[in-house]
């Protein structure tokens, strides 16, 4: 199994630009979310959700949309980049085995807008 | 969504020396996960516990969710250059929050 993939790995934005990070997973997991992290900060969650066609919103969602139209893929837009929305982006999936629903999380997308 | 607060913030000790970081939420948490980030990676889920009063060991590392479950710690006995970096303890199932986490960092 590849596990939790991301791409691209790096991406350089100008303000304004949109773009699509993609997240996809083959663990058949039915939970992906999409977290951010700031230098030195922990992580915000931005969008999560539970099953194909179902989503909902983290603590950051503003200016971020996602969809879930495939178990596997959980991709992230940004509709309209700005310097703020400078981080690492990581995608995460869970696995439910009896009562632990441990998080798998995919190698970040380092996003800088300028 | 529940929120755990998490402290110190920041740890700096010399290898040998032990280490405790400790969760504290204001409501009662169905549930705590550890999850460990190494410099430049990404979180690695380490242990979850449910049960109140749990105590959970991995090698050095021992894990405890108190009997209010309300609170949580880790405690690294004899810590390693290894386990630099910073440990997270979200609360929930799905809707996980993370907050800002305990770095740590050990010097040789």
């Amino acid at each position: 199994n590849a596990g939790v993939t991301q791409t691209p790995k790096f991406q350089v934005l100008k303000t304004g630009q949109s773009m699509t990070l993609q997240c996809a997973q083959d663990m058949n997991h039915e939970y992906m979310s999409w977290y951010r992290q700031d230098p030195g900060m922990g992580l915000r969650l931005i969008h999560y959700s539970v099953g194909a066609g179902i989503t909902d919103q983290g603590e950051v969602p503003n200016g971020y949309n996602v969809s879930r139209s495939t178990t596997e893929d959980f991709p992230l837009r940004l509709l309209s980049a700005a310097p703020s929305q400078t981080s690492v982006y990581f995608c995460a999936s869970s696995y439910s085995r009896g009562s632990t629903y441990e998080q798998y999380f995919g190698p970040g997308t380092r996003l800088t807008v300028t | 969504g529940q929120q755990v607060m998490q402290i110190p913030q920041y740890q700096h000790v010399q290898e040998g020396e032990d280490f405790t970081t400790y969760c504290n939420s204001s409501t009662t948490l169905s549930n705590i996960q550890w999850y460990k980030q190494r410099p430049g990676g990404h979180p690695v889920f380490l242990i979850q516990l449910v049960k109140s009063g749990e105590v959970k060991k991995q090698k050095r590392l021992t894990f405890q969710f108190g009997e209010a479950k309300k609170n949580s710690s880790l405690h690294i006995t004899a810590t390693q250059t290894t386990d630099v970096g910073t440990y997270f303890c979200p609360g929930g199932y799905n809707k996980l929050i993370f907050g800002a986490g305990t770095r740590l960092a050990v010097h040789p």
